[in-house]
């Protein structure tokens, strides 16, 4: 199976910390995502990546920026981090290609962040 | 802008009752279609989706759902709750046509399952 593991499940920052998420997928795919989560709201894109060194903007992107270095690590920033951005974010990959109806997503267990 | 709409936020039953939860997309072309699960501190989950073939899917944990054009509607049922089914379920909708790709997710639907 494929595994997506987020290093950090629970954190807990201070206003204007720069605050780094790290996403790491095992099975060699393609695409991966940034979706934060919050009640009421479902999940919502923030950046994806089709490739190494690539990234696009998703449906919230203010206040983040990402960074794919290599294949398999998708590492979210929050360059400083705000009380707004206190919320769950998943981290998911999929093999492509982006277009497809087989292409499912996998998703980690999820990083909840705290900005105090 | 593409959307998904999903009917209730918290959705209860009984335990052995049946289980029906909505969604309904906006769409003017076929799209692709999934159902995913998250359980308390967990990430999302596949159940099942949709990928033009048959009408009716069948998934994971007894779920099944039923791909409706006339309605845009791919409602999710399951025939007999369980008290492991308590979770939130998230429908989701790929478009296939030009354009960037991005999967448009639903706001959720809490489903409590009552002993």
């Amino acid at each position: 199976d494929v595994k997506v593991t987020q290093s950090s499940r629970y954190l807990v920052k201070r206003t204007g910390e720069k605050v780094f998420l790290e996403c790491v997928q095992d099975m060699d795919h393609e695409n991966m995502f940034w979706y934060r989560q919050d009640p009421g709201l479902g999940l919502r894109l923030i950046y994806f990546s089709y490739d190494v060194k690539m990234k696009e903007k998703g449906d919230i992107p203010e206040g983040y920026s990402v960074s794919r270095e290599k294949k398999e690590r998708f590492s979210l920033i929050l360059e400083s981090a705000s009380t707004n951005q206190t919320s769950m974010y998943l981290c998911a990959s999929s093999l492509g290609p982006s277009n497809s109806g087989a292409n499912v997503l996998t998703f980690g267990a999820g990083s909840r962040l705290t900005v105090l | 802008a593409q959307s998904v709409t999903q009917l209730g936020s918290h959705v209860s039953v009984s335990e052995g009752a049946l289980v029906l939860l909505r969604c309904n997309y906006s769409s003017s072309v076929p799209p692709y279609l999934f159902w995913y699960v998250q359980y308390p501190n967990q990430g999302l989950q596949l159940l099942l989706k949709y990928t033009s073939a048959a009408t009716l899917v069948k998934g994971i944990n007894g779920f099944e759902a039923e791909f409706k054009k006339s309605e845009t509607s791919f409602h999710l049922t399951k025939p007999s709750a369980h008290m492991s089914d308590a979770a939130e379920y998230f429908c989701a909708v790929l478009y296939s046509g030009a354009g960037s790709y991005q999967l448009t997710f639903g706001k959720g639907t809490k489903l409590s399952v009552i002993p």
